[in-house]
C-alpha cells in the first residue's frame, strides 16, 4: 500500500494563477480532508469529505475548492493564488472520522510545499 | 485563536532528561489524539485517549487525559536523539467531521 500520495511535492505560482494539488489514497478511507501548516500556527483544516460526492467547508475555506468524484481522489484547487495561500498543504484520510474518532487517525500524506510570489 | 494551546512552543533537552509537553483548551472533547511529525514529513499517530483521567505508556512515553477532558499531556522519560520532533495534539467531538490542531511543540534532544 502506497498511503496517501501527494502531488507535487513542490510548487511555485504566480499570484493570480490557479493549480490543482493532487491527492490519492488506496486504502478505502471513507473520509480524507485538506489542512495547511503555517509556523506557529499547526494544522489548519481547508475542506473535508466523509464519502465520494459530498465535500464540506473546514475552517479556512476561501480561495480553495474541492471535490470528490471517487473514493479514492480528493484535489484541491487554488482558482486564484494569492500570497497569502504560502503554505504547507497536508491531506490526510481516515476509514471512518465522523463515526469513531478513537479507532479512526488520521493518515496524512507527506505535503505539498507551495509558494506563491 | 487556537482552540487547543500548547506548550511549551519549544524545548531543546540534553539526552537522558525528562520533559513534558501540555496541551490545553477550554472546550470539552470526545477525545484527543497525539501526532509526531519529523521535516519534511506528514504527523503520524502516536496514541489516542478517550476517557477523563486515562494514562497511556507507549514505551518511554506517557500520555494523560485530563479528568475533565479539557487537557492533556505527553511526557517523555530519558528522552533520546530520535525523540526529536514537532508534537501536535489534535481534539475531536462527537458528532463532528473535523480534528481540530495545536500549533505543536518543537523538541529537540541533543546527544
Amino acid at each position: 500500500n502506497a498511503g496517501v500520495t501527494q502531488t507535487p511535492k513542490f510548487q511555485v505560482l504566480k499570484t493570480g494563477q490557479s493549480m490543482t494539488l493532487q491527492c490519492a489514497q488506496d486504502m478505502n478511507h471513507e473520509y480524507m480532508s485538506w489542512y495547511r501548516q503555517d509556523p506557529g500556527m499547526g494544522l489548519r483544516l481547508i475542506h473535508y469529505s466523509v464519502g465520494a460526492g459530498i465535500t464540506d467547508q473546514g475552517e479556512v475555506p476561501n480561495g480553495y475548492n474541492v471535490s470528490r468524484s471517487t473514493t479514492e481522489d480528493f484535489p484541491l484547487r487554488l482558482l486564484s493564488a494569492a500570497p497569502s495561500q504560502t503554505s504547507v498543504y497536508f491531506c490526510a484520510s481516515s476509514p471512518n472520522l465522523y463515526r469513531d474518532t478513537y479507532n479512526s487517525p488520521l493518515h496524512f500524506g507527506n505535503g505539498t510545499r507551495l509558494t506563491v510570489t | 485563536t487556537q482552540l487547543l494551546e500548547q506548550s511549551p512552543q519549544f524545548l531543546s533537552i540534553q539526552e537522558g532528561e525528562n520533559l513534558t509537553v501540555y496541551c490545553n483548551s477550554s472546550s470539552v472533547f470526545s477525545s484527543l489524539q497525539w501526532y509526531r511529525q519529523e521535516p519534511g514529513e506528514g504527523p503520524v499517530l502516536l496514541v489516542t485517549v478517550v476517557t477523563g483521567g486515562e494514562v497511556k505508556k507507549l514505551k518511554r512515553l506517557t500520555f494523560q487525559f485530563g479528568d475533565a477532558r479539557k487537557d492533556s499531556s505527553l511526557h517523555i522519560t530519558a528522552a533520546q536523539p530520535g525523540d526529536t520532533g514537532l508534537y501536535l495534539c489534535a481534539g475531536a467531538h462527537s458528532n463532528d467531521y473535523k480534528l481540530s490542531f495545536g500549533a505543536g511543540t518543537t523538541v529537540t534532544v541533543r546527544a
